[in-house]
């Protein structure tokens, strides 16, 4: 297994603008979940994809956030119109059928200014 | 509502001594269970995972699950300075319909474990 992998580790960007985060899971996995994570607290559940289907979000998943994994192999995560509350680490995890446990990869960390 | 309490720390052990982390959790139907471990400014590492009552030994780690009580501990042996991390609990309630499925991991806020050299 490779990992878990996502891209960017980093993005700064102005309020106002959007983003995209890329995750890639470990290939034989087909789940694939989003979570956002801030100082002090535990990752939170954003979202989460049975192969190509988005089975669960959030409601901490406003109308600005809209995840995709249109071959049910890499997702990705966009936030539009971003806001300062956005700023956060963004966790993408894996799993496979059976015992679920869940890999997480490095995560992108974003600063909105 | 799920919801997973942790004691948030510092927990301060001494190197090799057993530490003792503890986790409740709120939803009843939960059935997966979950530690974590977490170094700053890195992601949640997966160390120990136990579905079924009664303990599960790793190494030297140790889950212990019961359900009637709605309590997950971690115990972790001969503890080492390398040991000293934020702790994670996790719960996720499995259910079964075509297919198969298992929502998002609810997490505890953690526990600051630091074990003194």
């Amino acid at each position: 297994d490779t990992g878990v992998s996502q891209n960017p580790r980093h993005k700064i960007t102005k309020r106002g603008q959007n983003v995209t985060f890329r995750c890639d899971p470990i290939s034989e996995h087909n789940r694939l979940y989003w979570y956002r994570q801030t100082l002090g607290q535990g990752p939170e559940f954003l979202t989460y994809f049975q192969n190509e289907a988005q089975l669960e979000k959030s409601r901490l998943l406003s109308d600005r956030f809209s995840a995709e994994r249109p071959k049910g192999s890499f997702s990705t995560l966009e936030i539009q119109r971003t806001e300062q509350g956005d700023s956060a680490m963004y966790l993408c995890a894996s799993s496979r059928d059976g015992p679920y446990e869940q890999y997480f990869g490095p995560g992108t960390r974003l600063t909105v200014t | 509502q799920k919801e997973v309490e942790q004691n948030s720390g510092p927990l301060s052990v001494p190197e090799g001594a057993i530490a003792s982390l503890n986790c409740t959790y709120s939803d009843r139907g939960s059935q997966s269970f979950f530690w974590y471990r977490q170094y700053s400014g890195k992601s949640p590492e997966l160390i120990m995972f136990i579905y079924s009552n009664g303990d599960k030994e790793d190494g030297r780690f140790t889950a212990q699950l019961n359900k009637a009580s709605q309590y997950v501990s971690l115990l972790i042996r001969d503890s080492q300075p390398s040991d000293s991390a934020t702790y994670l609990c996790a719960v996720n309630m499995v259910w079964w319909h075509s297919g198969g499925g298992a929502d998002g991991l609810t997490f505890g806020k953690g526990t600051h474990l630091i074990i003194q050299p």
